[in-house]
């Protein structure tokens, strides 16, 4: 079956800018994760989503990165005025649930270069 | 100090040859370990998951020591297909934690 999908699959946009990254997990997991990958940071754990709720978003940077779920599928990972140290790999997997020993499923990345 | 900690690599080694990872993590509540591959530009993907009692899977074997808090990943008769990252994971609370992975190339 069809696994989780990201787009855009590359995004550069300029310093100050806003932008959305989306995350269509497997059909039926109900957990969806979003993660980045940087040079030198390695991968790093942003938030989760068990369906719509948000129960740890202790990964999120700063104030400028949100995130959403709605219907319990699609999620929007939001970055607004974008800076140069927001350039990375941004990571979506989901898993059936969000249980401690569920596999989580990764996306293809969506990458993200600042100007 | 990184949560998850993985011998820095990159180990070069020729087809054939047995080679071993390592990797401690510092959590004590960590309650999921597992060994992810990442292929260059690709995304990660689970290669297995690891427990106390030892788990093989075909010419890998990974092996969990809570007490000392360390993983381990052997692959024996390696393929020039088993280059990659290999990065080691811990699940707390349901998010993962990686390790900064090890490289691995396998030459002709």
């Amino acid at each position: 079956g069809a696994g989780v999908s990201q787009s855009p699959s590359n995004k550069v946009t300029e310093k100050g800018k806003d932008v959305e990254l989306r995350c269509d997990p497997i059909s039926g997991h109900t957990a969806l994760y979003w993660y980045r990958q940087s040079l030198g940071q390695g991968l790093e754990f942003l938030i989760y989503f068990q369906g719509n709720s948000a129960p740890d978003k202790s990964g999120l940077p700063s104030d400028r990165f949100s995130a959403e779920r709605t219907g319990g599928s699609v999620s929007t990972l939001t970055i607004q005025r974008t800076q140069q140290e927001d350039s990375a790999v941004y990571l979506c997997a989901s898993s059936l649930a969000a249980g401690v020993g569920e596999t989580q499923y990764f996306g293809p990345g969506t990458r993200l270069l600042v100007l | 100090r990184k949560e998850v900690e993985q011998d820095p690599g990159p180990f070069n080694v020729p087809e054939g040859a047995t080679v071993a990872f390592n990797c401690t993590y510092s959590n004590s509540a960590s309650q999921s370990f597992f060994w992810y591959r990442q292929d260059c530009r690709k995304e990660p993907k689970l290669l297995m998951s690891v427990y106390s009692s030892g788990n093989e899977d075909g010419r890998f074997t990974a092996q969990l020591n809570r007490a000392s808090q360390y993983i381990s990943l052997l692959i024996r008769d390696s393929k020039l297909s088993d280059s990659a990252t290999y990065l080691c994971v811990v699940n707390q609370g349901g998010k993962l934690i990686f390790g900064q992975g090890t490289e691995l190339s396998v030459k002709p």
